[in-house]
Order: C-alpha cells, then structure tokens, then sequence
C-alpha cells in the first residue's frame, strides 16, 4: 500500500520568512496530490493539489512542486503568517482499495509548523 | 453556510456500549466519508459513500457500520466501542467521488474506557 512520509515532523518558522513543508510518498502510480492544512481542534482545509503532469502549482502565498523521479513533493508558503500555524498533511491518491472502487487519498502523520513572532 | 456538522463533539464511552455518531452536509455533495486521527497519525478511511445509496469499506472499517440515510446525512455506528476506538472522528464530503477536495467536519473526539 501507499506509506506517506514527511521529512520533518515539526517546523519553526519566523513570522514573514518563507516555509518549505517536505513530503515524500512511495508508491510510483500515484497521479494526483492534495495538501491539507488542520488547526488545533478542527478538521482539515484543503489548501492546494498538484496532477502528476505538472511539476509545479502556485496558489495565493503557496507553491507546491512534485518531482516524481525521487517520489517527493513539497509545500512552500510565503511570508508566513501566525494564522499559518497548523498541522499541513500531504496526501496522495492511492491505488482502490479492491477492484471496482473509488481510489482513496493516503493520509501522512503531518508536519506540525509553528510560525514564531 | 454550515458545511459539513457533526454530533456529538464529545463522547465518553463504556467497552461494549454502542452509539452513533451523526454527520450532515448543506452543500449538495454526492460522496461522503469518515475518517478516524489518532495521535501522531494522518487520517485513516473507515467507510465512504460515493453517492446516495451506496456505501463501501475503507482501509479500516472493522468494528464500524455506517448508513447513507440521504444525500445529506452519513452516520458511523459503533456497535460494541473498545477502547482501541478511542480517536477523533471527522467526516467529510465531496462533490463526487472523483474530487478530492474534501469538506471536513470539526470532528468528534470519542473516548472509550
């Protein structure tokens, strides 16, 4: 199955220096990413997503780029805020769980970023 | 606009008691999901319902049934709770199955003792 790992499990950022938020994911089929961003004591918010035929996406203050030789991608955010402060989770589209089923995004643990004043 | 609600937020339960937990979305969606976080983990797919009237396991639904009551309503059963049950529950919705661009509920943290 699909494991989904982070570089980092927490990051410490200055408030207005740029955030690189790493993932690396293993299984080589997967075509289409999504990032998650998840406040304390909320669910997640979908922040970005990124096809298999691009290497790069630019949201508002986000950027995602994947590169699929080495199975990584990354969330870059600019000039981050003190409203940044969140769990950020890549996930991957998985392969159907059995045959004839929606394929399901895989989930990582999440990467805990703490924007400092 | 209230997006994606869910009952209760909080829950404490005895091994082997059962309950519900309760999810609504106002936004029209076709698909629906729960997940279950624990600590330190990303989320694991229980159950999904790609639409009104179809409902399929996901990476972890032993222990679990749901119901697709309607469009709007999608609700986790818990039959006789573990305690290895206790997590944060969330739901979430989707305009179809294939957009995964998912709605999130606020979560319901269940504990079972």
């Amino acid at each position: 199955g699909e494991s989904v790992g982070l570089h980092l499990p927490t990051l410490s950022v200055q408030e207005g220096d740029n955030s690189i938020i790493n993932c690396a994911y293993s299984n080589s089929a997967s075509d289409y990413f999504i990032w998650y961003k998840q406040e304390s004591g909320k669910g997640p918010q979908f922040i970005i997503d990124i096809r298999s035929n691009m290497d790069k996406r630019q949201g508002q203050r986000v950027t995602v780029l994947l590169n699929k030789t080495v199975k990584h991608l990354s969330l870059q955010i600019a000039a981050t805020q003190p409203g940044d402060s969140a769990v950020y989770f890549c996930a991957p589209r998985s392969r159907p769980l059995s045959s004839g089923s929606a394929r399901q995004l895989t989930f990582g643990s999440g990467t805990q970023l703490t924007v400092l004043p | 606009n209230a997006g994606v609600t869910q009952t209760p937020k909080f829950q404490v339960l005895k091994t082997g008691q059962s309950m519900t937990l309760q999810c609504a979305q106002d936004m029209n969606h076709n698909s629906m999901y729960w997940y279950r976080q624990d600590p330190g983990m990303g989320l694991r797919l229980i159950y999904y319902s790609a639409s009104e009237g179809t409902t399929d396991k996901g990476e972890v639904p032993n222990g679990y049934n749901v119901s697709r009551l309607n469009k709007r309503e999608f609700s986790l059963r818990l039959e006789s709770a573990a305690p290895s049950q206790t997590s944060v529950y969330f739901c979430a919705s989707s305009e179809d199955w294939d957009n995964y661009g998912y709605t999130f509920g606020s979560g319901t943290r269940l504990t079972v003792v």
